[in-house]
């Protein structure tokens, strides 16, 4: 079964200061894929990022960035001089291409809170 | 603009009610979804269509239903059966092909009266 873990329930930090965000996943099958999403207070899931289960390039993308390591199982993401705008609830996701194919599991998320 | 509408946006339920929400896309996607989100929860998975007409449920199925009769809609019917209801409701599609992010409506919010 695919599991994807968010250990971190909240972090609060203050404007400027990076935070990397942590994603630990489970999954038998191997060819998959790893997501990001925001959700703002508003509630819609943004999309930010997708890794496939072959491609261990780290990516960067302006002020984010995010680390994928098949042997330790992690996609963390990291966001360099917080703003008051990246507040919201981060989720990681697993989807598989055979075993559950259509389908994703979610993290828990983790709540970010940067403060002025 | 395309994307994915759900409606409406907050919806109360009586005792013994059955109440519907909506969600349609205009993306042209052939994969829908229905997510329910409880406070301080990730996104559990109710049911899911990868095409028309076809459906299956996901992890938390009972008490709800779901049809696909076209492409872009994928209602769901949130029944008497279901006992706690509230929580924030969220429809998703996803283009054909593997790996493809999934595209979010801005939810329902369901509240029992």
């Amino acid at each position: 079964a695919q599991k994807v873990t968010q250990a971190q329930t909240e972090i609060s930090v203050v404007e400027k200061e990076d935070v990397t965000l942590d994603c630990v996943y489970e999954t038998r099958d191997t060819t998959y894929y790893l997501f990001w999403y925001k959700q703002p207070p508003s509630g819609e899931l943004v999309f930010l990022i997708r890794r496939n289960s072959f491609d261990e390039q780290n990516e960067i993308s302006g002020r984010y960035s995010w680390n994928f390591q098949k042997s330790t199982s992690s996609f963390n993401f990291t966001i360099t001089a917080s703003q008051v705008v990246d507040s919201a609830v981060y989720f990681c996701a697993l989807s598989e291409a055979y075993a559950n194919a259509g389908k994703s599991t979610f993290g828990d998320g983790t709540t970010l809170t940067v403060k002025p | 603009d395309g994307g994915i509408t759900q409606s409406p946006k907050y919806l109360f339920r009586k005792e013994g009610q059955n109440v519907t929400l909506s969600c349609e896309q205009n993306l042209n996607h052939d994969a829908m979804y229905w997510y329910r989100q409880d406070p301080g929860q990730g996104l559990r998975l109710i049911y899911y269509s990868q095409i028309v007409n076809d459906f299956q449920k996901g992890d938390i199925a009972e008490g709800y239903s779901v049809s696909r009769e076209k492409k872009e809609s994928f209602p769901l019917t949130v029944t008497s059966a279901q006992k706690n209801p509230t929580a924030f409701y969220l429809c998703a599609s996803r283009d054909r092909g593997g790996g493809q992010p999934q595209h979010f409506g801005d939810g329902t919010r369901l509240s029992i009266l």
